[in-house]
C-alpha cells in the first residue's frame, strides 16, 4: 500500500474557474478527511465521509465548496468560481472506523491551490 | 472540543531532549490526547496517543497527569531531522481531528 495519493501535487488556477482535486485513500479505510491549511496555520478541517456517506461538513465550508466520495473509495473535493482566499493546501486523510486507542489518521502529501 | 494551548515555537540543540507541554483544562471523560508532526510542504503524521500516565512507542513518549488537564511530549535525544511543527489535538476519537497552531521546534546543530 503507498498511503494516501492526492492529485495534482500543485495547481494554479485564475480566480472564478473551477477546479477538482482526488484523494485515494488507503485501501479498506472507511473514513476519508479534507482539510485546508495555510501559510503558519494547522489545518483546519473541511468535511468527512465514512465509506460514501459525508457526515459533518464544517459551518466554514462555503457553498462553492463540494465533495463526494462515490462508491467509498477515492473522493473529491470541486471548488467553484475559486477566490484568492481560497489560496492553500489542501490536505486528505483517511482512517479506519475509530475505536479508540491509536486510532491513526494517515494523512496525503496535499495540493498545493493558488488562485491568480 | 477541549481546546489546547501549547508554546508557538521552541528551539534546542541536536542530542537534547526535548519537551512540549500541552494544556487542555476542559478535556472530556471520552477524549484522547494525539500528537502529530508535520514537516514542511507534507501532511502531518501520527506520532502517539494516550488517555492516561505514560504512553512510550519508538519514537517518543507521552506524559499524561492524574487530572489530565495538560500532557507532555517527549523527544529524546533530537536530531537535525525532528525540525517540524508539532500538533497538540484532543477528543473523542469517534470525532474529526480539530487541529490548533501547533509548536513549531526548530533544532540546532
Amino acid at each position: 500500500d503507498t498511503g494516501v495519493s492526492q492529485d495534482p501535487r500543485h495547481k494554479i488556477t485564475k480566480r472564478g474557474q473551477n477546479v477538482t482535486f482526488r484523494c485515494d485513500p488507503i485501501s479498506e479505510h472507511n473514513r476519508l478527511y479534507w482539510y485546508r491549511q495555510t501559510l503558519g496555520q494547522g489545518p483546519e478541517f473541511l468535511t468527512y465521509f465514512q465509506n460514501e456517506a459525508q457526515l459533518e461538513k464544517s459551518r466554514l465550508l462555503s457553498d462553492r465548496f463540494s465533495a463526494e466520495r462515490p462508491k467509498g473509495s477515492f473522493s473529491t473535493l470541486e471548488i467553484q468560481r475559486t477566490e484568492q482566499g481560497d489560496s492553500a493546501m489542501y490536505l486528505c486523510a483517511s482512517s479506519t472506523l475509530p475505536t479508540g486507542i491509536n486510532t491513526e489518521a494517515f494523512f496525503g502529501q496535499g495540493t498545493r491551490l493558488t488562485v491568480v | 472540543l477541549a481546546k489546547t494551548t501549547q508554546p508557538i515555537s521552541m528551539d534546542s540543540y541536536e542530542g537534547q531532549e526535548v519537551n512540549i507541554t500541552c494544556s487542555h483544562n476542559n478535556i472530556a471523560t471520552n477524549d484522547y490526547i494525539t500528537w502529530y508532526q508535520q514537516f514542511p510542504s507534507q501532511g502531518p503524521r501520527f506520532i502517539i496517543q494516550g488517555y492516561k500516565t505514560k504512553v512510550t512507542n519508538e519514537v517518543a513518549s507521552l506524559f499524561i497527569p492524574a487530572d489530565r488537564k495538560s500532557s507532555t511530549l517527549s523527544l529524546p535525544r533530537v536530531s537535525l531531522s525532528d525540525t517540524a511543527v508539532y500538533y497538540c489535538l484532543v477528543g473523542d476519537p469517534l470525532t474529526p481531528l480539530v487541529f490548533g497552531k501547533g509548536t513549531r521546534l526548530s533544532v540546532i546543530a
